[in-house]
């Protein structure tokens, strides 16, 4: 059974500062899909990233996967507080369409 | 297109009532996914189709649930009867091809059971 855990969970951090995100999922996995969740709001996805190495990047946030370490990452450069949200991946069972997803790691950026 | 379409946004039922809770997926999509989003267990899936037909309900958390799709357009999540342990965001989402593809969520109706 797949399972996907992100660290943290919860993270205060200051404008400007750099920081990175953890995704690690169990079994091997074909995808890995990163989404934002505004407070009292849906999902919203951010990036898919398909194969070893793959690295996407849009605005302050970048994402990479790492197949052979099953790991993602998620880097923040130069936070801002519009950035500040729960941030998910998740990520496919093999033979299956459904998404597993991670606990969420809830960031708020501080001014 | 008018995205992921749920209703109602919140509803409040006393234990013991049916619930039924109603999506319209993105036309097109062949995917419709029922997520439950709490505090403790975070987002979980009870139940996908495609087109139309059940795939997977190992997630629904017993007989109580049940979920249909009649038609590409229209599903609905049923609870009966309700429980105070139901009250959660349950979340509609639909894909265009299963997980090749990233899934769009609706707003989520806010189930409270008291």
């Amino acid at each position: 059974e797949l399972k996907v855990e992100q660290n943290p969970l919860f993270l205060s951090m200051q404008e400007g500062k750099n920081y990175t995100i953890y995704c690690n999922y169990s079994t091997t996995s074909d995808r890995l899909y990163w989404y934002r969740q505004d407070p009292g709001k849906s999902l919203e996805s951010l990036f898919v990233l398909l194969s070893n190495g793959a690295v996407k990047q849009e605005g302050r946030l970048m994402a990479s996967l790492d197949t052979k370490a099953r790991l993602s990452t998620l880097h923040i450069t130069a936070a801002v507080h519009d950035l500040s949200a729960t941030y998910f991946c998740a990520a496919p069972p093999g033979g299956s369409e459904k998404l597993v997803f991670g606990k969420g790691m809830k960031l708020t950026v501080n001014p | 297109d008018a995205g992921v379409i749920q209703s109602p946004r919140h509803e409040v039922t006393e234990m013991g009532q049916e619930v039924t809770l109603r999506c319209k997926p993105i036309s097109g999509h062949d995917y419709l996914f029922w997520y439950r989003q709490t505090m403790m267990r975070g987002l979980e899936l009870l139940i996908y189709f495609n087109n139309n037909v059940p795939i997977d309900d190992s997630g629904m958390p017993e007989d109580r649930f049940s979920a249909k799709m009649p038609n590409a357009s229209f599903s609905t999540l049923k609870i009966q009867p309700s429980e105070p342990r139901d009250s959660a965001v349950y979340f509609c989402a639909s894909s265009l091809s299963g997980h090749l593809s990233p899934l769009h969520f609706g707003n989520g109706t806010r189930l409270t059971v008291t």
